[in-house]
């Protein structure tokens, strides 16, 4: 198994602009987060999916963020519009309820830089 | 909610010794308790986890002791190398059967073993 995919690895952008960082999850896996990591803030969560549905997004900042997770293969987050403070390592993560492993597989994480 | 605390925030030790990191956590129903290791620039990697039907759990140099009664449990490192040099996160979160919780990290410690 490949382990969790995400893409861009880097993205730098300038503050307005919208960002989309996509997952995705290991195969067989029904859950699936999405954090933010900063010096300052350490690991936060921000939302995470059971079965594509979302269960609890209090994490997210505010309304510019926005997270969907379409189908149970492919998950995005996305930031519009940007702003530098944005800027963080955004780590995508999933795991199985099912078996006898729950616990989290990170993936390699976005680093996002706002201009 | 739960709230995890993590002690201490900065380790240095020599080549050789033991290193011992402490979290605490404020809701009793939590009864799942990982450990990640990050390497600098890499993701969070589970290392070793303990559920609160155990009181310890080892793992070759590594083992994680749970006291519930006080609400927090430690991780110990023996015979520590150059390669444990990381920052390292606990976690608590509540499983409901099979069900994967919402995992609350605390805020790293970082160590570091010199040679």
């Amino acid at each position: 198994d490949a382990g969790v995919i995400q893409s861009p690895r880097h993205e730098v952008t300038e503050m307005g602009q919208e960002v989309t960082l996509r997952c995705k999850p290991i195969s067989g896996h029904d859950y699936l987060f999405w954090y933010r990591q900063t010096m300052m803030r350490g690991l936060e969560l921000l939302i995470y999916f059971n079965n594509n549905v979302p269960i609890d997004d209090s994490g997210m900042p505010e309304d510019r963020f926005s997270a969907k997770m379409p189908n149970a293969s492919f998950s995005t987050l996305k930031i519009q519009p940007s702003e530098p403070r944005d800027s963080a390592v955004y780590f995508c993560a999933s795991s199985s309820s099912a078996g006898p492993t729950d616990t989290q597989y990170f993936g390699p994480g976005t680093r996002l830089t706002v201009l | 909610g739960e709230n995890v605390e993590q002690h201490p925030s900065t380790l240095s030790v020599q080549e050789g010794d033991s290193a011992v990191i402490k979290c605490t956590y404020s809701d009793s129903a939590s009864n799942y308790f990982p450990w990640y290791k990050q390497e600098l620039g890499k993701r969070p990697q589970l290392i070793i986890d303990i559920r609160s039907n155990v009181g310890e759990k080892k793992d070759q140099r590594i083992a994680v002791t749970l006291n519930k009664t006080a609400k927090h449990f430690s991780l110990h490192i023996t015979e520590t190398q150059p390669e444990d040099s990381a920052v390292y996160f606990c976690a608590a979160s509540i499983l409901y059967g099979g069900s994967q919780g919402n995992l609350i990290f605390g805020k790293g410690t970082k160590l570091s073993v010199k040679p």
